[in-house]
């Protein structure tokens, strides 16, 4: 069964403290890796796209990496803005249309 | 630079009223869709749109309806509200096939509903 788990559920850091939230997936062939930020009241908002293991995408203090078991959304230095849950999501290549989604990570930093 | 506009943003049903949560965007996307959100689980597809007049079914269909009668908006109705569809939902749109092709998907900014 295609799954995707995201860990940890939640996480406190401190402002400047870098750290790593995990996606690990499991599907039968992986058309694509999606990393979403959403903050609270609000749709998720588009940050990445990973196709293949050993691929790696930056924005600003966040860096995403693939494996091809699982994701890490890096987070460097983060500031309080940074704050929001972060989704993570597949696409398998014998699934049209569907997405498989994960719970999400919690993310707060204090200033 | 609308996007994807959702309304109602939040909406209180009593048990077996019918209502319909509209959708519209403004990017010519091919792709529309409808998600659900509850606490502790992924976002869940409820149905999806590949262009006018084309509709299917996603992972969690029962309870709802969908039309598409043009490229811009993608109601969805719920036709007999039940406590079990208190949820946040979402209306998403991509460019082409959407996720069929990995393609971005875009989403509106929610609708909170409660069936009491």
């Amino acid at each position: 069964e295609d799954q995707v788990t995201q860990s940890p559920e939640a996480l406190r850091l401190q402002e400047g403290e870098s750290s790593s939230l995990n996606c690990s997936y499991t599907v039968s062939g992986l058309r694509g890796l999606f990393w979403y930020r959403q903050d609270p009241g609000k749709g998720p908002e588009f940050l990445f796209t990973l196709y293949s293991a050993g691929e790696e995408k930056e924005k600003e203090r966040l860096k995403a990496t693939l494996t091809k078991k699982e994701s890490f959304l890096h987070i460097t230095a983060p500031k309080p803005e940074d704050s929001a849950t972060y989704l993570c999501a597949v696409q398998a290549m014998d699934s049209n249309y569907q997405l498989i989604w994960g719970a999400g990570t919690k993310l707060i930093i204090k200033p | 630079n609308a996007g994807v506009t959702q309304t109602p943003k939040f909406q209180v049903l009593k048990t077996g009223q019918s209502m319909t949560l509209q959708c519209a965007q403004d990017m010519n996307h091919e792709y529309m869709s409808w998600y659900r959100q509850d606490p502790g689980m992924g976002l869940r597809l409820i149905h999806y749109s590949v262009g006018a007049g084309i509709t299917d079914q996603g992972e969690v269909p029962n309870g709802y309806n969908v039309s598409r009668s043009t490229t811009e908006d993608f109601p969805l109705r719920l036709l007999s509200a039940a406590p079990s569809q208190t949820s946040v939902y979402f209306c998403a749109s991509s460019y082409g096939s959407g996720p069929r092709s990995g393609n971005t998907i875009y989403f509106g900014e929610g609708s909170w509903l409660t069936v009491v």
